[in-house]
């Protein structure tokens, strides 16, 4: 069983530029998740995506967005980047949506924005 | 959102168990409590949950208070793949007009160091 996946492993962008991050999720795993965590601190919770529509949102702005694919793969896209955005990204997959299933992180994808 | 409270850091020896306590007195009836724990340049890993009764599986042990406002992972024999940053989480739902997500609402966590 392929654990959850992400690409590219290390990014670098400028400021204003625009970034697309992918993740696999886990096999049979319907739901996706991202997390952008900045150094030092815990993951911060971005959206969420089940069956290929966004099903809840954290304190983020509009310039991320994502989408799900009918095979549940995923994509978090960052428009007008900021300084800010540097930061670990996180995906994570679970078998379904509710409180009480575990998430399987991927190993993320380090976004340094100069 | 429900809220924890954890210590910033704490030490152990290889092969002593470890108790990492986390104080959660706003949680909610239907709130779960979560561990997950990030070794170093890893994403999180899911370690244990529990609602009321203590639970143990392969990784560790939750002991969950009666008044379910605090609860303790139990390390039972600590080894210097175990140091990490743990995660105390309490699963809510979160979402408005009736669209329930259960996102993880990470804290600082607790550092955990072990001395070999």
């Amino acid at each position: 069983e392929t654990g959850v996946t992400q690409s590219p492993t290390h990014l670098i962008k400028t400021r204003g530029q625009q970034v697309t991050l992918r993740c696999s999720s886990q096999s049979g795993h319907n739901t996706v998740s991202w997390y952008q965590q900045a150094l030092g601190q815990g993951p911060q919770f971005i959206f969420q995506y089940y069956r290929e529509e966004e099903n809840g949102r954290g304190n983020f702005p509009p310039r991320f967005s994502g989408l799900q694919f009918p095979n549940y793969s995923s994509e978090l896209n960052v428009n007008a980047l900021e300084l800010d955005d540097s930061a670990l990204y996180l995906c994570a997959s679970s078998l379904n949506r509710d409180q009480y299933n575990e998430q399987f992180f991927g190993p993320g994808t380090r976004l340094t924005v100069l | 959102d429900a809220k924890t409270t954890q210590p910033n850091s704490m030490e152990s020896n290889e092969e002593e168990p470890v108790h990492l306590p986390c104080n959660h007195s706003t949680i909610s009836g239907t709130d779960y409590i979560h561990w997950y724990r990030q070794l170093p340049s890893q994403g999180p890993e899911y370690v244990i949950h529990g609602l009321t009764s203590n639970v143990n599986n392969r990784m560790a042990s939750l002991a969950i208070a009666e008044d379910r406002k605090s609860s303790t992972l139990i390390l039972h024999r600590a080894t210097l793949r175990d140091a990490a940053v743990y995660y105390c989480i309490l699963r809510d739902w979160g979402g408005a007009g009736g669209t329930s997500y259960g996102k993880l609402t990470f804290g600082q966590g607790t550092i955990l160091t072990v001395h070999p």
